[in-house]
């Protein structure tokens, strides 16, 4: 499975969009990109995936260059509860995902 | 989380004494993982099942046994249990199929304390 890189940890105001950048830049063309999220205590919960193409869902847009060498994920309107560790994963749709350390975002009022 | 249960959430054992951690679903999924989180280590997968009877190992296994004797329920277990598997274990599930990709629907977890 390819590697991500992605910031320690970011900070957002509330109602603003929350722009979390992944650098995956040995992704292999048959690999999806996923975004979870970690609120603490809690079991990571998935937020969104993507091939190729961007995509939309209730809770985030995800970005995809068209290299697919990065992606960001969107949250359009940051909200308190949106503070958490968001985790960007490549994967062949095997049976494993690998979890880095993820971003530590901040919502701050 | 709905469909996925971890029993015990809380344990406080003593080194050497063995632990089972169950983790039981109801959605009838193929797939179930094991994963431990420590700080500074992101979530690390111990063993995974992709069926009754079926299990393989993930990255961190040693010291740690799994047992699916039915699709609902995934069974770790440390034999002696030691200092270094204190931890938060979550258990995991994923359906056959979705639309190709590989979506997991995780657990509470299961906080387990070795004395």
């Amino acid at each position: 499975d390819a590697k991500t890189t992605q910031p320690t940890s970011m900070d957002c105001a509330e109602g603003r969009a929350a722009n979390l950048p992944c650098n995956h830049s040995t992704i292999s063309g048959n690999e999806y990109v996923y975004w979870y999220r970690q609120i603490h205590s809690q079991g990571p919960q998935y937020i969104i995936h993507g091939l190729k193409n961007n995509e939309t869902n209730e809770m985030a847009s995800l970005i995809i260059t068209e290299d697919r060498k990065s992606s960001t994920l969107i949250l359009p309107h940051a909200t308190l509860r949106d503070t958490a560790v968001y985790y960007c994963i490549v994967d062949n749709a095997g049976n494993m995902l690998t979890f880095g350390g993820g971003t530590r975002l901040m919502v701050k009022p | 989380d709905a469909g996925i249960t971890q029993s015990p959430r809380h344990k406080v054992t003593e080194t050497g004494t063995p632990v089972t951690l169950r983790c039981h679903q109801t959605e009838n999924h193929r797939y179930m993982y094991w994963y431990r989180q420590d700080p500074g280590h992101g979530l690390r997968l111990i063993h995974y099942s992709y069926g009754v009877k079926d299990t393989d190992k993930g990255e961190v296994s040693d010291g740690y046994s799994v047992s699916r004797s039915k699709t609902e329920d995934f069974l770790l277990t440390l034999e002696s249990a030691t200092s270094s598997q204190t931890s938060v274990y979550f258990c995991a599930i994923t359906p056959t199929a979705h639309s190709g990709a590989n979506v997991l629907t995780f657990g509470a977890g299961s906080r387990l304390t070795v004395l």
